[in-house]
């Protein structure tokens, strides 16, 4: 069965600082690879996703990710992180090729603490 | 365009009861999927309909059903709740599944079971 490691629970960053959230799959072949984000109460929200092509992926609100198939790793990035980015962060696998699948696999997440 | 709405956003049940949760999806998004969030588990996949037919279920007792109707408008229906099936639980759709699109998700149901 496909898994999904987050192995950061929690991480804190300063304001202006950069940012790298880690993120690592199981699965035999190339899923397709999500980050969302979610405020308290709130739903998730798609920062970006991967299925095909470039691995460097470009999302909204200044974060990109990166496939490397090697690593099996789709780590997330921002260069410089605003308060508003404290929240929680979860990556995501979807093996289905239309045969078929267990919905998305959700990693634990990772709660991002901004220090002032 | 609106998004994904789930009603209502905040439940409170007695053990027992059954409740049925609501989830209408993005205006031409036919595929419909929801999922449970609890601190202790984290998200878990509850089940996934596309075109009124259910496509695949989590790992969850039958206590837990669901419906798609016509107009890609989706239920799910909870019986005999139990004090553990306190969670947020979301609803996510997308065009069709299988197609790598994502999901974009409601701001989900708040059940809280006493």
């Amino acid at each position: 069965a496909q898994s999904v490691t987050q192995p950061d629970i929690h991480i804190t960053v300063s304001e202006g600082a950069s940012l790298e959230l880690r993120c690592n799959y199981s699965y035999g072949a190339t899923p397709y690879l999500f980050w969302y984000v979610q405020s308290p109460g709130q739903g998730l929200q798609l920062l970006l996703k991967y299925f095909s092509g470039d691995t460097l992926v470009q999302g909204i609100k200044g974060f990109e990710a990166e496939f490397k198939r090697s690593q099996s790793s789709f780590n997330l990035r921002k260069p410089s992180v605003h308060w508003s980015d404290a929240a929680e962060y979860f990556c995501a696998v979807d093996e289905d090729s239309g045969g078929g699948a267990d919905g998305l696999t959700f990693g634990k997440g990772t709660h991002l603490i901004i220090q002032p | 365009k609106a998004g994904v709405t789930q009603t209502p956003r905040y439940l409170i049940k007695t053990r027992g009861q059954q409740v049925t949760l609501s989830c209408s999806p993005i205006s031409g998004h036919r595929s419909v999927s929801w999922y449970q969030q609890t601190p202790g588990q984290g998200l878990q996949f509850l089940f996934e309909y596309f075109s009124e037919t259910q496509r695949n279920k989590g790992n969850f007792p039958g206590r837990f059903s669901g419906r798609q109707f016509s107009n890609s408008r989706s239920e799910m229906n909870v019986s005999t709740l139990e004090l553990g099936d306190s969670a947020l639980y979301l609803c996510a759709s997308s065009l069709a599944p299988g197609q790598g699109q994502g999901y974009t998700f409601g701001s989900g149901t708040r059940l809280t079971v006493v």
